[in-house]
C-alpha cells in the first residue's frame, strides 16, 4: 500500500522547456513534502520542500506546488537543462517532520 | 568532509554470511535514518534514530536486520545470515531534527551484493 505515488516512471523533455513531475499521497496526516534528485551511484540530493501551510514554494528554476484537497504536489523545473536528467523522488512526512516516506521515483531525461 | 559518509561503498558477500555497514552522519545532526533501495525500486525505510529516544525499527524487514547508534554519531547496520534478496543499495541519511525545516541529507550508499 503505497502512501506516496509517482505514477510516471519516466519523462522526457526538450532542453529549455518546462518539466513537470507529479506526486500523489494518500495519508492526510502528511504535512511536510520534499523533492530529491538522484544521480546514478550517488545518494539522493535535497532540492526543495514545502509545508502544508503553503501552496507554493520557489527556489530558482524549481517550484513546488501543493494541492492539499487533491493530495497532490508537483515539481516544475523551468527551464530544463540536460544536467537535470536524474531520478526525482517525492517524499512526505508526518509526526512533525520526522518520519519520511518516499515515492518510487520518476526518471527525467532532458534532451539537448 | 561535511557530508554523510558511508562505508564500504561496495560489499560482495556470500549467502549466509553476516555484514556490517557503517554510517557517519553530519556532525550535530540528531536524527539518523537507514533506507534500502532495491534495483529499479524506490527508497524503503528501515530504521530511524532520534537523539536518545528509542529507535523506530518499524521498517526492518526481518530479525536478521539490526542497527545501533552510538550517541549522536556513527551508526552500524548489521545483516545476519544474508540472503540474495538482501542485495540492494543501503542509504544512510541524517538531519538536524528540526520539525519542518530539516530535510534528510544522504550518503552515497553501500551497494550490497549477496552471491
Amino acid at each position: 500500500d503505497q502512501q506516496v505515488k509517482q505514477n510516471s516512471p519516466s519523462l522526457s523533455v526538450q532542453e529549455g522547456r518546462i518539466s513537470i513531475l507529479n506526486c500523489d499521497y494518500t495519508n492526510s496526516m502528511f504535512d511536510y513534502f520534499l523533492w530529491y534528485k538522484k544521480y546514478p551511484a550517488e545518494g539522493p540530493t535535497f532540492l526543495i520542500s514545502i509545508s502544508s501551510i503553503k501552496d507554493k514554494n520557489e527556489d530558482g528554476r524549481f517550484t513546488v506546488f501543493l494541492n492539499k484537497s487533491a493530495k497532490h504536489l508537483s515539481l516544475h523545473i523551468v527551464p530544463s537543462q540536460p544536467g537535470d536528467s536524474a531520478v526525482y523522488f517525492c517524499a512526505a512526512s508526518d509526526n512533525y517532520g520526522q518520519n519520511f516516506v518516499f515515492g518510487p521515483g520518476t526518471r527525467l531525461s532532458v534532451l539537448p | 568532509g561535511a557530508g554523510v559518509s558511508q562505508s564500504p561503498s561496495n560489499k560482495v558477500t556470500e549467502k549466509g554470511k553476516d555484514v556490517e555497514l557503517r554510517c557517519d552522519p553530519i556532525s550535530g545532526h540528531t536524527a539518523l535514518y537507514w533506507y534500502r533501495q532495491r534495483l529499479g525500486q524506490g527508497l524503503e525505510f528501515l530504521i530511524y534514530f532520534q537523539g536518545n529516544s528509542a529507535p523506530d525499527k518499524s521498517g526492518l524487514p526481518s530479525d536478521r536486520f539490526s542497527a545501533e547508534r552510538t550517541g549522536e554519531s556513527v551508526s552500524t547496520l548489521t545483516i545476519q545470515r544474508t540472503q540474495q534478496e538482501d542485495s540492494a543499495v543501503y542509504l544512510c541519511a541524517s538531519s538536524s531534527g528540526d520539525p519542518y525545516n530539516s530535510p534528510l541529507h544522504f550518503g552515497n550508499g553501500t551497494r550490497l551484493t549477496v552471491t
